[in-house]
């Protein structure tokens, strides 16, 4: 059973930096294909995609929050870490990981099969 | 980057209608490189439809996808009670990744 869940503060103040940990379960990340995204969407607004961690060490990253986005992996432990820095209210969102969709053609390593529950993060001082 | 957009941006639906959802991309999505998600109110996203027409694992027959190019649409052929939620369409064709603003389809 693959699951994923994310977990980090639920509040944070202005100019901090957020780090959010997605702990998974029922796949490895080191298997050929897989990635591990991170994913946000505003109360009440759409999804806007993050970041993307691939097995092979590969990183994308939103060009909008590039410098302000570090995705990284600790196999062992199973788990994706995303920090944004420099947070504003504007960042304030639900943060969602989920896995890439398992296929042997590279192009769905882009689309979202498995999604953890989701982690509200308000912005405020 | 390819922006997405759907619309209606809500639609008002009976239980049984046949709801047709769009989204249109400001440049042409290769290989039909659309995905379509289904978001429950305080759920994570469930994926529908990949390759503009694939459904995924799971996915009952009443929910059909088409389209090509900049056009692509969702179809839900006969609406259960269980259908109303929000849908987004995703383009995986060049990063980044973008989704549409949704469509929320409501009694």
């Amino acid at each position: 059973q693959i699951t994923l869940k994310e977990s980090g503060p639920t509040l944070v103040k202005p100019t901090q930096t957020l780090t959010l940990t997605c702990s998974f379960s029922g796949f490895s990340l080191s298997s050929y294909g897989v990635g591990v995204g991170w994913f946000r969407q505003p109360p009440g607004k759409a999804l806007e995609w993050l970041a993307l961690l691939y097995w092979d060490g590969d990183k994308r990253y939103s060009p909008s929050l590039l410098s302000r986005l570090t995705i990284a992996k600790d196999t062992s432990k199973k788990q994706v870490v995303l920090s944004l820095t420099n947070m504003d209210p504007s960042d304030t969102a639900t943060y969602f990981c989920a896995r890439t969709f398992n296929s042997t053609f590279a192009v769905h390593w882009r689309i979202f099969d498995y999604w953890g529950q989701g982690t509200l993060v308000t912005v405020s001082s | 980057e390819i922006v997405l957009t759907q619309s209606p941006a809500t639609l008002i639906v009976s239980p049984g209608d046949r709801a047709t959802l769009s989204c249109r991309a400001s440049q042409i999505v290769n290989h039909n490189n659309v995905a379509w998600y289904q978001q429950k109110l305080g759920q994570a996203p469930r994926l529908l439809i990949y390759d503009a027409f694939i459904r995924a694992t799971g996915i009952p027959p009443r929910f059909s996808g088409r389209g090509s190019a900049t056009d692509f649409t969702l179809t839900i052929s006969s609406l259960q009670s269980e259908d109303f939620a929000v849908y987004y369409c995703q383009q995986y064709d060049n990063w980044p990744l973008t989704f549409g603003g949704g469509t929320k389809v409501e009694i």
